[in-house]
């Protein structure tokens, strides 16, 4: 248990469907991040929300689209997906003290997604 | 961005040390080195963070040496539950957060 929640654990969803993935730390931490994790991939920074101020969208398609509401939250809606988007999507968080190195990053377990 | 280099895998046995090096030539004044740990369809766990010199915790050793143009992870006396994806990191600011293929160690019983 890292402190890091996310939900659902696991998720089938169809392309034309809209989906949202959720995230909550419990850490007090001040940065939020969504990475994904294809098979036999390395993990990709997709988003970063530092203070709840999106600082880092790495590229990513218009159909992902991250919500940070406050700074324990942190949501993916998803819609109109390719089956490529199926992968293992993690969020973690950190507390950034900017300039003085970046400390470690709790992970959450991980929403397992099926695009069919 | 400073890449890092490490190996694909490696083999040990229970009760072994393992030392697992990471290359990162390109080092910036203000990189730290930092490693994590990453079992099967889990989010990846933090080990340890380092400058210089050596730093040590309940779980790993990291070695650096003068010009921190590498480290050395050192995993004393492993179990088969320390089978996993090791990754070695060089971060300072989110922008490099970038995770490599990182090294799967498989340790036999």
């Amino acid at each position: 248990e890292t402190g890091v929640t996310q939900t659902p654990r696991h998720l089938v969803m169809g392309m034309t469907n809209k989906k949202s993935l959720k995230c909550e730390q419990h850490l007090g931490h001040n940065a939020m991040y969504w990475y994904k994790q294809s098979a036999k991939k390395p993990l990709e920074l997709m988003f970063v929300y530092s203070l709840e101020e999106r600082v880092e969208n790495n590229s990513v398609p218009s159909r992902f689209s991250p919500e940070c509401p406050n700074s324990s939250h942190l949501f993916l809606h998803l819609h109109t997906l390719q089956p490529e988007d199926s992968a293992l999507y993690l969020c973690a968080s950190s507390q950034e003290l900017r300039g003085q190195g970046l400390y470690e990053q709790y992970f959450g377990p991980g929403t397992r997604l099926t695009v069919t | 961005l400073a890449k890092t280099t490490q190996p694909i895998s490696m083999d040990s046995y229970e009760g072994q040390e393992v030392n697992i090096t990471c290359s990162h030539n390109n080092i910036a004044t203000n990189d730290y080195i930092t490693w994590y740990q990453q079992f099967p369809s889990q989010g990846p766990r933090f080990i340890i963070q380092g400058y210089k010199t050596k730093v040590t915790n309940e779980v790993a050793s990291l070695f650096i040496p003068a010009d921190r143009k590498s480290s050395t992870l050192s995993l004393p006396r492993v179990s088969l539950s320390d089978t996993a994806v090791y990754y070695c990191l060089v971060v300072n600011n989110t922008d490099k957060l970038i995770f490599g293929t990182g090294t799967r160690l498989q340790v036999f019983p």
